[in-house]
């Protein structure tokens, strides 16, 4: 298995407080990516980095910031958590290397519920 | 990115061949089309890759029409440990977010 770590696992938290979680690789995959996992929809993309200090929105970007300092590590930051972000959020990485097509590899999930 | 159709749901026995089929009628012509699965409280997980024709690997097999409109991810004597949802996706170009739609939920029953 790709060396992907997601923190904390699990975690509970009050409507209007800041919640950051983390993704750390050590596979020095270039691209690093958010998603969101609720049921009846799926996966979808929050926000992905193509490199350091480089980022883009996805699907559901609103609500969310990211920030990528380092290669290894992925950071979803929520501003003020509401009910509705209360999800399972997944860390992803792929290597993209030029010419080739998108493996991803995913992290364990975090677990986040909004009270 | 071209949009899947998959079935919602499947059942099946142990030691069953399982097809899924993907629907991907606007597949672009560098779209490769990939499959990954996903076991509850667990990321999805890569299972097999192809561009046309047939991939075989340990795990499954990948048939593509001629078309490329289709493909068909067959799983060989399923097991319960098979029971998970397995998600269809089409893409070219590396490092671009991948879209899940909402998988195929296969049930193995002994």
């Amino acid at each position: 298995d790709a060396g992907i770590t997601q923190s904390p696992r699990h975690k509970v938290t009050e409507t209007g407080t800041p919640v950051t979680l983390r993704c750390h690789q050590t596979e020095n995959h270039r691209y690093m990516y958010w998603y969101r996992q609720d049921p009846g929809h799926g996966l979808r993309l929050i926000h992905y980095s193509y490199g350091v200090k480089d980022t883009d929105k996805g699907e559901v970007s609103d609500g969310y910031s990211v920030s990528r300092s380092k290669t290894e590590d992925f950071l979803l930051t929520l501003e003020s958590a509401t009910s509705s972000q209360t999800s399972v959020y997944f860390c992803a990485i792929s290597a993209a290397t030029s010419g080739s097509t998108d493996t991803q590899y995913f992290g364990p999930g975090t677990r986040l519920t909004v009270l | 990115l071209a949009k899947t159709t998959q079935p919602i749901s499947m059942d099946s026995y142990e030691g069953q061949e399982v097809n899924i089929t993907c629907s991907h009628n606007n597949i672009a012509t560098n779209d490769y089309i990939t499959w990954y699965q996903q076991f509850p409280s667990q990321g999805p997980r890569f299972i097999i890759q192809g561009y046309k024709t047939k991939v075989t690997n340990e795990v499954a097999s990948l048939f593509i029409p001629a078309d490329r409109k289709s493909s068909t991810l067959s799983l060989p004597r399923v097991s319960l440990s098979d029971t998970a949802v397995y998600y269809c996706l089409v893409g070219d170009q590396a490092g671009t977010a991948l879209i899940f739609g909402k998988g195929t939920t296969l049930s193995v029953s002994s």
